[in-house]
């Protein structure tokens, strides 16, 4: 079936630096990717939508120039948190999908900033 | 806002089958009812999704209401690898929308 691929699984960062997570689909074409945040014991919140070769979508409340997307291929998007603090701990989360299918999500990143 | 409700939580015993309700009242006719679930420390798992008629599959059933405004889903036989957070999404089949996701239902299986 269809696989997204998320990396790194797990990531420890020291504060002002910046991390890059990568979405891959792996077996097939993916117009759309969508990035989420899951605080502990919390539901998935959206972030943003990464459209293929256009800027990013992204939700209320989300610093665009702190949290970089790109969507260079139909197979790749990244996330990059820029100037991360301890806030920014989380556990991200991507997914993707074809026209009219349903979603597959990465395994997801955790984050830890000291 | 999620356009779906759940209970927040439910438990069940190990080999007996599970029942995990949705009410999607405001559903549009376009709307496709998907389902999810969240191991822990996991992205979610697309388990199910159906649009009017009643849906099987390897890992679940979906019981669609007449008029659509409900749902559940049917776990036949639970084991203690099904213990997850179940999302229950509505996602219009015209667009490749956003998903919103509520909070979901906590399954919890006693051995």
């Amino acid at each position: 079936g269809a696989v997204v691929s998320q990396h790194p699984s797990r990531v420890i960062c020291k504060s002002g630096t910046s991390v890059k997570i990568e979405c891959r689909s792996l077996d097939f074409q993916a117009t759309t990717m969508f990035w989420y945040r899951q605080f502990p014991k919390q539901s998935l919140m959206l972030m943003a939508t990464s459209n293929e070769g256009s800027k990013a979508t992204y939700e209320q409340g989300v610093e665009k120039d702190k949290f970089l997307i790109n969507h260079a291929s139909l197979t790749l998007s990244t996330l990059t948190v820029t100037s991360a603090h301890p806030e920014d701990s989380s556990f991200y989360i991507c997914s993707a999908s074809g026209y009219n299918s349903p979603l597959h999500f990465g395994n997801g990143t955790r984050l830890t900033v000291t | 806002d999620a356009k779906t409700t759940q209970p927040n939580s439910m438990e069940s015993n190990e080999e007996e089958p599970v029942h995990l309700p949705c009410n999607h009242s405001t559903i549009s006719g376009t709307d496709y009812i998907h389902w999810y679930r969240q191991l822990p420390s996991q992205g979610p798992e697309y388990v199910i999704h159906g649009l009017t008629s009643n849906v099987n599959n390897r890992m679940a059933s979906l019981a669609i209401a007449e008029d659509r405004k409900s749902s559940t889903l049917i776990l036949h036989r639970a084991t203690l690898r099904d213990a997850a957070v179940y999302y229950c999404i509505l996602r219009d089949a015209n667009r490749d929308d956003k998903i919103i996701f509520g909070k979901g239902t906590r399954l919890h299986i006693l051995p």
